[in-house]
Order: C-alpha cells, then sequence, then structure tokens
C-alpha cells in the first residue's frame, strides 16, 4: 500500500507571494494533519482535519488556511510568505482517535526568498 | 502548555554500543507517546507508539518505556549499528475536545560510528 504522499518535494517561492501544498493520506485514513519543521527544531502542529471539517489548530497566523476533499486529500495554503515560512511542512494521516498511530508524508520543503 | 524535552541533543557512540535516549514531558494528561526516527532532509518514520495504559513497546532492537506518572519515556537502542544513525523524535499526543496533534520535541541526533 502508498504511504503518505506530498507534493511538490521541494518550491521556492519569494517574500509575498502564496502557495498551495498537497497531501495524499494512506488509504482508509480520514484525518489529516500539517506539520511545520523549522530546521534544528522539532515539527510544530498547524491544522487538523477530519471528515473534512477542522478539528485542531495550532499557533499560526491566519495566513495559514487548509481543506479537506471528499477523498480525504488535503491542501495547506500559506499567503504572503515571509522568509520565516521557510521549512519542511509535513502532513501525516491517521485512521482518527488519538489511539491511532500517525503516518507522516515526505515532506515539502519551502525556501522562500 | 504541554512542553516535550529531549536529552541529549546529541550523542555521538561506537558501532555495538547500547544506548538510551530520553524525553520528558510536563503535563502527564496524555493518550499516547509515539517515537520517530527521522533522517536529514527527509519526513517521519514511526517506531513505536506506546498507550497511555502501557509501560513499554518494543519492536526489534528497539524498546520504549513510559512512566507517565514522571513524565518520562526512554528508547533504548541495543546493538546499535551505523545505520541506525538518525535523529530521533519523541511525541505526546493530547486529545481535545475534538482533535488530537502531536507535541514534539527537538530531537536527539545520533550519529553511530563504525
Amino acid at each position: 500500500d502508498a504511504g503518505v504522499t506530498q507534493s511538490p518535494t521541494h518550491l521556492i517561492k519569494t517574500r509575498g507571494q502564496h502557495v498551495t501544498l498537497r497531501c495524499s493520506p494512506i488509504s482508509g485514513h480520514k484525518s489529516v494533519s500539517w506539520y511545520q519543521q523549522v530546521l534544528g527544531q522539532g515539527p510544530q502542529f498547524i491544522f487538523q482535519y477530519y471528515e473534512k471539517e477542522e478539528r485542531g489548530r495550532g499557533n499560526f497566523p491566519d495566513r495559514f488556511s487548509a481543506r479537506q476533499f471528499p477523498n480525504y486529500s488535503s491542501e495547506l495554503n500559506v499567503n504572503a510568505l515571509l522568509l520565516g515560512d521557510s521549512a519542511l511542512y509535513l502532513c501525516a494521516s491517521s485512521y482518527w482517535t488519538a489511539t491511532d498511530t500517525q503516518y507522516f508524508g515526505p515532506g515539502t520543503r519551502l525556501t522562500v526568498l | 502548555k504541554q512542553e516535550v524535552t529531549q536529552i541529549p541533543a546529541a550523542l555521538s557512540v561506537p558501532e555495538g554500543e547500547n544506548l538510551v535516549l530520553n524525553c520528558s514531558f510536563t503535563d502527564s494528561a496524555i493518550y499516547n507517546l509515539q517515537w520517530f526516527r527521522q533522517d536529514p532532509g527527509k519526513g517521519l518514520t514511526s517506531l513505536l507508539l506506546i498507550q497511555s495504559s502501557q509501560r513499554e513497546q518494543t519492536s526489534g532492537r528497539l524498546n520504549a518505556s513510559l512512566d507517565k506518572s514522571s513524565g518520562r519515556s526512554t528508547l533504548y537502542i541495543a546493538a546499535s549499528q551505523p545505520g541506525d544513525s538518525a535523529t530521533y523524535l519523541c511525541a505526546v499526543i493530547e486529545a481535545e475536545t475534538s482533535g488530537s496533534r502531536l507535541t514534539f520535541g527537538e530531537g536527539t541526533q545520533l550519529t553511530v560510528n563504525p
């Protein structure tokens, strides 16, 4: 079975631009979460979606938004990019409950110049 | 606010050595704890998940323990190999009213020298 997939792998943008990152969960998984990992630090929670509804939001500005589609794939959107948004963006999927293992994709490396 | 700390930040050992990585968390009201491995520039690979009702989990050369009351977990790696070189992250899973999130430590960077 395919694991969590993310696209694109790498992305270079300039300040002020907008970016869309995509994630496809493991087949059968209905929950998708997004994390930001700055170099040298642990991942920070951004959003969790389940059944197309937002179920959790981390401490990120409104420039960050996300959505989940009927097939459970998800998009993370970031507007008005700042240099500090440069990071590895990770997507994780799970069945749902807090007791379920979360599986991560390979990430999207975003560089903002 | 939950805080997760991992000690040491970096560790270098010779091949074959047994080693222990430490993880501590400030709020013991967790559902479970998960250990991950991350290779440079890559995503996270799940190693072990310990439910809050469990004391330990084992997978091959890896053994993870959990002591909720003291807010501590350890990851024991037996007979280390150069292929074990990576950053190891622990994360606690907090279930909110309508969701769950992982709170991560900053990781321990492990180097196993041949």
